[in-house]
């Protein structure tokens, strides 16, 4: 079965643009989480959505973040502009309800803004 | 909500040696509980996780949790260490849908 898959896995931009980082979570589950992961702050829930519908928006950083879940199989994690405090890796998760909140992860997209 | 501690932000042991990493989680209720192991450059994956049906948990790869409510903790152990055991050890818990809460992490050095 295939993972949760995130693209692009690696992306270098300069300040201020845009940045568009995307995940396909895994097939049949209804929870879609984006992390990022910081080595100064560690692992950080950023967002999450149950059937596409953003439930808990309180770790995203500020307005320049956004994300959205037009579908049950495709999301997308936005900043902008982007600043280098945004370097990170940021990281796609899924889960299906009555799991015992197995969360599964992507292999992340390695952000880095110059 | 959840908050975790792990002891150790860096552990060094022998091949062959016990791996004992502490965690340690502070909740009235208990939660579901995890450990997750991240190898360089990969993604987060699952080692094994707690959801009260026993107290001690058998993941992948030889590792084992035991859960000690009275110590509100869920170290993570392996009787051998390999070479391969060498990466970033997440604790996490969860007391409400998804929203996991995690470690600091360890970093796990295996030494010949």
């Amino acid at each position: 079965d295939a993972g949760v898959i995130q693209s692009p896995r690696h992306e270098v931009t300069e300040m201020g643009q845009e940045v568009t980082l995307r995940c396909k979570p895994i097939s049949g589950h209804d929870y879609l989480f984006w992390y990022r992961q910081t080595m100064m702050r560690g692992l950080e829930l950023l967002i999450y959505f149950n059937n596409n519908v953003p439930i808990d928006d309180s770790g995203m950083p500020e307005d320049r973040f956004s994300a959205k879940m037009p579908n049950a199989s495709f999301s997308t994690l936005k900043i902008q502009p982007s600043e280098p405090r945004d370097s990170a890796v940021y990281f796609c998760a899924s889960m299906v309800a009555n799991s015992g909140n197995t969360i599964y992860f992507g292999e992340g997209s390695w952000l880095t803004v110059v | 909500a959840q908050s975790v501690t792990q002891l150790g932000s860096h552990v060094s042991v022998s091949e062959g040696a016990l791996v004992l990493l502490r965690c340690n989680y502070s909740s009235s209720v208990p939660p579901y509980l995890f450990w997750y192991v991240q190898y360089p450059n990969q993604g987060l994956q699952l080692l094994l996780k707690y959801t009260s049906a026993a107290t001690l948990v058998k993941g992948i790869n030889g590792f084992e949790a035991e859960f000690k409510k009275s110590e509100t903790s869920f170290h993570l152990t392996k009787p051998s260490a390999h070479m391969s055991d060498a990466a970033e050890y997440f604790c996490a818990a969860s007391d409400s849908w998804g929203k996991l809460q995690f470690g600091a992490g360890t970093q796990v050095v295996v030494t010949p």
